[in-house]
């Protein structure tokens, strides 16, 4: 597809259930990052992709939390033993490659809506 | 430490009344981007624009425009003769000047344009 795929759309769980979170970048994004958006707040760091590595996963709220990527595409955010405060829509965004000291842009996917009861 | 403040939670004007954002960004970095970013009621960030720190020229494009002040470490957004399709949620962000680095968004300002 032309853009980030995020699936699924809306997740609703019980607490203490692992929930999987899937994030598809824009083809030959080789940065992936995932951040979390809380009712009525802004955007929340999660962790950061190079490739199949996590440089940066200072974001991540516990231990509960984890991602994988894999063959330099597909991610996938883990929660373990869902609580209700991680309600919030979770967003994905890649970046196309870049020259160092180069930013380059994220565009984001359209997230998935978790509600834990 | 890089924060990114934006003091108007919620801006309200009639249809083609002009209208600024404001963002006001903190970093020690000497290399950094600003970033505006759309969120309409559907949910997805729509990217609008990326200036790097070396760059304060305005920028213009259509009834957007920006206003990069490094004086006063502001990147403020004014839309011209709003329509009510501009009603969204708009995150002002900061990234460092590495290859790739986390974004730090704003709070966000809601914009509602009435007709």
């Amino acid at each position: 597809g032309a853009g980030v795929s995020q699936s699924p759309s809306n997740k609703v769980t019980e607490k203490g259930k692992d929930v999987e979170l899937r994030c598809d970048p824009i083809s030959g994004h080789t940065a992936l990052y995932w951040y979390r958006q809380s009712l009525g707040q802004g955007l929340e760091f999660l962790i950061y992709f190079q490739g199949n590595s996590a440089p940066d996963k200072s974001g991540l709220p516990s231990d509960r939390f984890s991602a994988e990527r894999t063959g330099g595409s597909v991610s996938t955010l883990t929660i373990q033993r869902t609580q209700q405060e991680d309600s919030a829509v979770y967003l994905c965004a890649s970046s196309s490659p870049g020259l160092a000291r180069h930013q380059e842009t994220q565009y984001f996917g359209p997230g998935t809506r978790l509600l834990v009861l | 430490a890089q924060k990114v403040t934006q003091a108007q939670t919620e801006i309200s004007v009639v249809e083609k009344e002009d209208v600024t954002l404001d963002c006001v960004y903190e970093t020690r970095d000497t290399t950094y981007y600003l970033f505006w970013y759309k969120q309409p009621p559907s949910g997805e960030l729509v990217f609008l624009i990326r200036r790097n720190s070396f760059d304060e020229q305005n920028e213009i494009s259509g009834r957007y425009s920006w206003n990069f002040q490094k004086s006063t470490s502001s990147f403020n957004f004014t839309i011209t003769a709003s329509q009510v399709v501009d009603s969204a949620v708009y995150f002002c962000a900061l990234s460092g000047g590495n290859s790739a680095s986390k974004i730090i968004f704003g709070s966000g300002t809601r914009l509602s344009i009435r007709p």
